[in-house]
């Protein structure tokens, strides 16, 4: 069963940082490409990233790029967003996605329960 | 960043059907598959269609999905009060080298 599980989301002041961590079982995490999507309250879904299976390629939104960065553990089958800069409208539900394919345009078919960032003073 | 259109609600009563739709441009939905997510109220979406329209396992076939040119349509058959959520489409935008995703929409059963 493939499960993603995502972490270290909380309360950050604007300017703070942040790293969340996804970790992922039940398939070979190196095979697939892997995504964040974000959700503002009350709001729609907003692509933030997606990395290639081996790492090597990275694409962002221009919302984010700059101060967000896409990594991967594939010896720990785990996925990562550091995020710098942070602002009131980073304020969101973060969701870790599974690409269906190595390469990133592919579906997201299966999503994490996703963190909580809160960029508040 | 450019997103897809969608109507922000639709509606329909048990048995009806329910189109929504996706407006996009060459550069997205015309040259890259389209998908459909589901998202109930406090929780993860859900993909409703894969590559080449694949449904996923526990997705009935009331659920299809098509396209043409710039727009795509997700058309639910024999709405059931189950359906009621919301509903968006994404695809891979080649000029932008982004995803872009719709701006989703509500379904509701009357």
């Amino acid at each position: 069963e493939v499960q993603l599980l995502e972490s270290g989301g909380s309360l950050v002041q604007p300017g703070g940082s942040l790293r969340l961590s996804c970790a992922a079982s039940g398939f070979t995490f190196s095979f697939h490409a892997m995504s964040w999507v974000r959700q503002a309250p009350g709001k729609g879904l907003e692509w933030v990233s997606t990395i290639g299976a081996s790492g090597d390629i990275t694409y962002y939104a221009d919302s984010v790029k700059g101060r967000f960065t896409i990594s991967r553990d594939n010896s720990k089958n785990t996925l990562f967003l550091q995020m710098n800069s942070l602002r009131a409208e980073d304020t969101a539900a973060y969701y870790c996605a599974k690409r269906s394919h190595a390469s990133g345009s592919y579906a997201a078919d299966y999503w994490g329960q996703g963190t909580l960032v809160t960029v508040s003073s | 960043q450019s997103v897809l259109t969608q109507p922000p609600s639709a509606s329909g009563t048990p048995g009806q059907s329910v189109t929504i739709s996706c407006s996009g441009s060459s550069s997205n939905i015309r040259s890259n598959y389209v998908y459909w997510y589901q998202q109930f109220p406090g929780t993860a979406p859900k993909l409703l269609f894969g590559p080449d329209s694949q449904r996923p396992s526990g997705v009935p076939d009331r659920f299809s999905g098509s396209k043409s040119g710039t727009s795509a349509s997700l058309a639910i058959s024999g709405l059931r009060s189950e359906d009621e959520a919301d509903y968006y489409c994404a695809a891979w935008d080649d000029s932008l080298n982004v995803e872009v995703f719709g701006t989703g929409t509500k379904v509701t059963v009357l």
